[in-house]
């Protein structure tokens, strides 16, 4: 079947070491997004790739970056983790086709933790 | 987009129809209807979305008001694999811009009992 994937499911780091999180779909859809999701909060946007255009939130830490090497893969890079970056990270993808009303499938998420 | 505001959490019992509502009074035009849940330590599924006439499809039908101000999801068999926060999100559908934000509330938390 179609669809995003994410990996891993969990992820632990070190306060302050780098890590990268991956996310691939078998859509072929054009627009591939990066939410955050804390405890018990809604998912939030931190920025997304319509095509290789990178559309970034205004209120997005800067140590917050993204990479889409090609159609099918995007990554999440955290290039400093603090405490307050633990939470879910979902990859989602939409496909534009001028109607704009198309809905964006979402993957499992990655869970992050920061020791 | 449009607000939406939606009961806290709801309670159905296994096997009779779920019927999630959502007010939705400022929706202009233009602005679609998507319903999405999320399944505990799981990404959020799309269910199903509408514009102003009634959807249904293999999970679920949308009824939409014929003002439109408020929609009612309906899950016609629930089970308890349909435990989850349910989130009505009002956004614009053809807005020309090729991608868009989905702003989520803090949904209806389903409880689906034995």
């Amino acid at each position: 079947d179609a669809m995003v994937i994410q990996n891993p499911r969990y992820q632990v780091t070190q306060f302050g070491k780098p890590v990268t999180l991956s996310c691939s779909q078998t859509l072929n859809h054009n627009v591939m997004y990066w939410y955050q999701q804390k405890s018990s909060q809604a998912p939030k946007l931190l920025f997304h790739y319509y095509d290789k255009d990178f559309n970034n939130e205004a209120d997005t830490p800067d140590n917050f970056q993204s990479r889409r090497p090609n159609t099918s893969f995007c990554f999440l890079d955290i290039r400093s983790p603090g405490l307050g970056d633990a939470a879910m990270y979902l990859c989602a993808t939409s496909k534009f086709t001028g109607g704009g009303n198309q809905p964006q499938h979402f993957g499992d998420g990655t869970r992050l933790s920061i020791l | 987009d449009a607000k939406t505001t939606q009961p806290t959490s709801m309670d159905c019992a296994e096997g009779r129809a779920a019927n999630l509502p959502c007010n939705h009074s400022t929706i202009s035009g233009n602005e679609y209807v998507y319903w999405y849940r999320q399944i505990h330590s799981q990404g959020p599924q799309y269910i199903i979305h509408g514009l102003k006439n009634n959807e249904t499809n293999e999970m679920a039908s949308l009824i939409i008001t014929e003002d439109r101000k408020s929609s009612t999801l309906i899950l016609p068999h629930a089970t308890l694999r349909d435990t989850a926060v349910y989130y009505c999100i009002v956004r614009v559908g053809n807005s020309g811009a090729g991608s868009y934000q989905l702003t989520f509330g803090k949904g209806t938390k389903l409880s689906v009992i034995p």
